[in-house]
């Protein structure tokens, strides 16, 4: 079946850096555009941006630009996040989430999600 | 940006009742509006998109309607496995935005 599996969680120092990963199986990576949700501790969720699974071009939100960065790797069916220069601030689960759409309208949705991996920022 | 706005924030329900979430958008959003509930420690699942179609194997319980800017998730009788927290989200416009979530806990 379709499915998002992600790495498991991180403990990171304030300054270093994270690279999550959201492995991709059931159907064709780079027919679905990937997308990264973020959700601080009792938050609600924020989208962050996406990439193009065919281009690799990346799209990032308002808020998420300079130390995120999304890439992947198509030969494993993989999307990474990884986020720089972290901040106590950045602790959250990340989701990866790919985004479905209809053939005949413009509706989208974002379906399936990987089940979220944790980073924790602290001293 | 277009803002999303929900309500209740939280509500205490019991088995069987009937419970209805509402949620706001700040402009029209046609029917460009989904709903996912997310379980604690859990990542959200798809219930609803396009404002009032039930996502496939989600019980049938749940139902969505509204167009414009506003939305309401019904929940016919709420079951065991239904207290959770409920989000809606559009996808009329970039970027894509979520409600606060609606908490559903036990009466």
């Amino acid at each position: 079946q379709v499915q998002l599996v992600q790495s498991g969680s991180e403990l990171k120092k304030p300054g270093a850096s994270v690279k999550v990963s959201c492995k991709a199986s059931g159907y064709t990576f780079t027919s679905y555009a990937m997308n990264w949700v973020r959700q601080a501790p009792g938050q609600g969720l924020e989208w962050m941006g996406w990439i193009n699974t065919n281009t690799g071009n990346p799209t990032y939100a308002q808020g998420f630009t300079g130390r995120f960065v999304f890439s992947l790797d198509t030969s494993v069916s993989t999307a990474y996040l990884q986020i720089s220069s972290l901040k106590a601030e950045d602790t959250a689960v990340y989701y990866c989430a790919t985004l479905e759409a209809a053939t005949v309208t413009n509706h989208n949705w974002f379906d399936p999600w990987g089940q979220g991996t944790l980073v924790t920022v602290s001293s | 940006d277009i803002q999303m706005t929900q309500s209740p924030s939280s509500l205490s329900a019991s088995v069987g009742d009937r419970v209805t979430i509402t949620c706001r958008a700040s402009q029209s959003i046609s029917s460009y509006l989904n709903w996912y509930q997310q379980k604690p420690g859990k990542a959200p699942k798809l219930l609803i998109y396009a404002a009032s179609s039930l996502q496939s194997g989600v019980p049938s319980r749940f139902s969505g309607s509204g167009s414009g800017t506003d939305f309401t998730l019904t929940i016919s009788s709420l079951q065991p496995e239904d207290f959770a927290t409920y989000y809606c989200q559009q996808s009329y416009s970039t970027p894509p935005s979520f409600g606060p979530g609606t908490k559903v806990d036990i009466k």
